[in-house]
């Protein structure tokens, strides 16, 4: 079993639609969470942390759900400059190194 | 602005030439990483430098080098590259104080082709 596997898509959704992705992560002892999002041909850039409360940033929330392992992304009124690669970053128990989920394709179209 | 730079942004060599691409940060964090990704694929973690200790991965193949003179810049070197090495490589920093709960800054890469 991959340690944190994604569904790698692509979701392909109109403009203004809801999007979730998830997450899941196999090492229960793991303790910190990112999204990251990766445009083509680009670096990856962090969109948000996952706290264990969930957190909210304008249409993006993330949720963090210890109990089943796995962490969510939604993305509200989709705009088109949404479309990219969604990286599920996981730092194991305690660890500061990060594994990397495959990615999410999103495609928004008008 | 505080930020991770790498040069150059696109490299071309030939098969079996060395090649050495640098990452340079003006995060003064104390952690640095290599990490080579291929289409459509997750980052893969090659080594990373935790100050001046220099952590490499199993799986890295001995073909890859790396240097940190200083906290400042990092060089990735790859002796001779095959056409298996065309990707991207990723230059990537954090401030880690053992807890492991700080996010990466990604340099904006380095493209390598394999002529």
């Amino acid at each position: 079993r991959k340690e944190v596997e994604q569904d790698p898509g692509p979701f392909n959704v109109p403009e203004g639609a809801t999007v979730a992705f998830n997450c899941t992560y196999s090492n229960s002892a793991s303790q910190s969470f990112f999204w990251y999002r990766q445009d083509c041909r680009k670096e990856p850039k962090l969109l948000m942390s996952v706290y264990s409360s969930g957190n909210e940033d304008g249409r993006f929330t993330a949720q963090l759900n210890r109990a089943s392992q796995y962490i969510s992304l939604l993305i509200r009124d989709s705009k088109l400059s949404d479309s990219a690669t969604y990286l599920c970053v996981v730092n194991q128990g305690g660890s500061y190194i990060p594994t990397f989920g495959r990615g999410t394709s999103l495609i928004v179209h008008p | 602005d505080a930020m991770v730079i790498q040069n150059p942004r696109y490299q071309v060599t030939q098969f079996g030439k060395p090649v050495t691409l640098s990452c340079s940060q003006t995060l003064n964090h104390n952690v640095m990483y290599w990490y080579q990704q291929k289409s459509s694929q997750a980052p893969k973690l090659l080594f990373h430098y935790y100050d001046k200790d220099f952590n490499n991965e199993a799986d890295t193949p001995d073909n890859f080098q790396s240097r940190r003179p200083n906290t400042s810049f990092c060089f990735l070197d790859i002796r001779s590259p095959g056409l298996g090495d065309a990707a991207m490589y990723l230059c990537a920093t954090s401030r880690e104080g053992g807890g492991g709960n700080q996010p990466q800054h990604f340099g904006d890469g380095t493209r390598l082709s394999i002529l």
